[in-house]
């Protein structure tokens, strides 16, 4: 049973270009989310996403950032025009669909991004 | 402070010693999660505890909550060099979205 899957491992992208990070779920998971971690920090919630549905952006810077779950795929998070304080490794995590209100989120291996 | 804040920043034990680790939180939670970082890796899920429970063991783990404090304590008993890593306590309000600490670094001498 594979965990979550995210590539590329490392991105470098000089300012100015375009990053996609890609997200495949745990196999039976619906339900994914996207962290930002900057150095000696913890990570900082960015969205959390169904299929086909953004369910809660409000971690989202709201400029040059976006996010999708298409039906069919992996979670996309974009960052277009990427400038240096963009750098950092990013998660993304995912959960089974439950009907209670706790349940686990598993990581995947993160994309630590690098913006030269 | 932030919610979920670790305390303390950083410890350094000896192998075989206990390790203690607080986390403190401003709001009411549904679950507070502990989780584990290596250097440069992902997170590992360690234990989940939710609002209704005191007390919940994994191993050498022992993770108490006190909601009447907003606070959260995890213990690692008889540690070993392997423990190393930053371990961060996470807060679930009901959003799903769950709200991180900065983290304890502990360092576990062989």
């Amino acid at each position: 049973n594979a965990g979550v899957m995210q590539n590329p491992r490392h991105l470098v992208r000089r300012r100015g270009q375009e990053a996609r990070l890609r997200c495949s779920p745990m196999k039976g998971h619906s339900h994914v989310y996207w962290y930002r971690q900057l150095p000696e920090e913890g990570l900082k919630f960015m969205v959390y996403l169904q299929k086909e549905n953004i369910i809660d952006e409000s971690g989202m810077p709201k400029e040059r950032f976006s996010a999708e779950f298409p039906k069919e795929g992996p979670s996309i998070l974009r960052i277009q025009q990427v400038v240096r304080g963009d750098s950092a490794a990013y998660f993304c995590a995912s959960s089974p669909l439950t009907s209670g209100s706790s349940y686990e989120q598993y990581f995947g291996p993160g994309t630590r991004l690098t913006v030269t | 402070s932030q919610q979920g804040e670790e305390d303390p920043q950083a410890l350094s034990i000896q192998e075989g010693e206990n390790a203690t680790m607080n986390c403190s939180y401003k709001t009411s939670i549904n679950n507070l999660q502990w989780y584990r970082q290596n250097s440069g890796r992902g997170l590992v899920h360690l234990i989940l505890i939710r609002s209704n429970e005191r007390e919940k063991h994994s191993g050498r783990l022992r993770v108490t909550l006190d909601t009447s404090k907003k606070s959260s304590s995890l213990l690692i008993t008889a540690s070993r060099a392997a423990d190393t890593a930053s371990y961060f306590c996470a807060t679930d309000t009901g959003r799903r979205a769950l709200t991180f600490g900065s983290g304890t670094r502990l360092q576990v001498q062989p």
